[in-house]
């Protein structure tokens, strides 16, 4: 089936560290999202991005849908204890309304 | 909290059992997704309804799996006669329209662990 790929697939930082990670499809998409799991919990919606192009901040995290519509970034600046997690991009497909392709996510560890 | 509510968040049972998963959507919603989630990889894709209809059942395994949405109550995710691999975490979400913009909001899941 359809994939994203995301990367990295995990990250060691120091506190205070800025992040940052991306995914990418050979597919254009209409809309990516971004998610943040906490174990034993559903994925929460951090950052929903429309338009090519479109940068949207949320506090310290900052998402971009690139220009080609084929890939979006995530930025979480100045890292903090409670970033971690495992974080989700997902796209919707321009010939989809609603179904939405997830990468296998990027697991953020932060160094004591 | 109007949020996504799934119960049980927990469930064991017995290889051959049944398991029934209930998703309520968020106060407004009409659109529910299940997906599934094994440890340490991401959700795919089970099945969407509205209410009263399935929508897109790609994802759904052929046998053994179901999902309904009535029109009064919960949507369920019904699994017959378990087998061990079916043990994962299952969420639901839920949207307020399938078209224009399409943020879909997750419950907190029912870890299924079959014995």
């Amino acid at each position: 089936g359809q994939q994203l790929n995301q990367s990295p697939q995990s990250m060691f930082i120091q506190e205070g560290e800025d992040v940052s990670m991306n995914c990418t499809s050979s597919s254009i998409f209409n809309t990516w999202l971004w998610y943040k799991q906490d174990p034993g919990e559903g994925p929460v919606l951090l950052i929903a991005l429309y338009k090519a192009g479109e940068l949207t901040s949320n506090g310290r995290l900052t998402a971009q849908f690139g220009i080609t519509r084929k890939d979006s970034f995530l930025n979480i600046s100045a890292s903090i204890p409670s970033d971690v997690g495992i974080y989700f991009c997902a796209g919707q497909f321009m010939d989809s309304n609603y179904q939405l392709i997830w990468g296998a996510g990027t697991k953020l560890i932060i160094k004591p | 909290n109007a949020g996504v509510m799934q119960n049980p968040r927990h469930l064991v049972r017995r290889r051959g059992q049944e398991a029934r998963l209930r998703c309520s959507p968020m106060k407004g919603h009409s659109h529910v997704y299940w997906y599934r989630q094994l440890p340490e990889e991401g959700l795919k894709f089970m099945v969407y309804l509205q209410k009263e209809n399935i929508i897109d059942e790609s994802g759904m395994p052929k046998e053994r799996f179901s999902a309904e949405f009535p029109k009064e109550g919960p949507s369920i995710l019904r699994i017959q006669q378990v087998v061990r691999g079916d043990s994962a975490a299952y969420f639901c979400a839920s949207s307020p329209s399938a078209s224009g913009y399409n943020e879909q909001f997750f419950g907190p899941g029912t870890r299924l662990t079959v014995l």
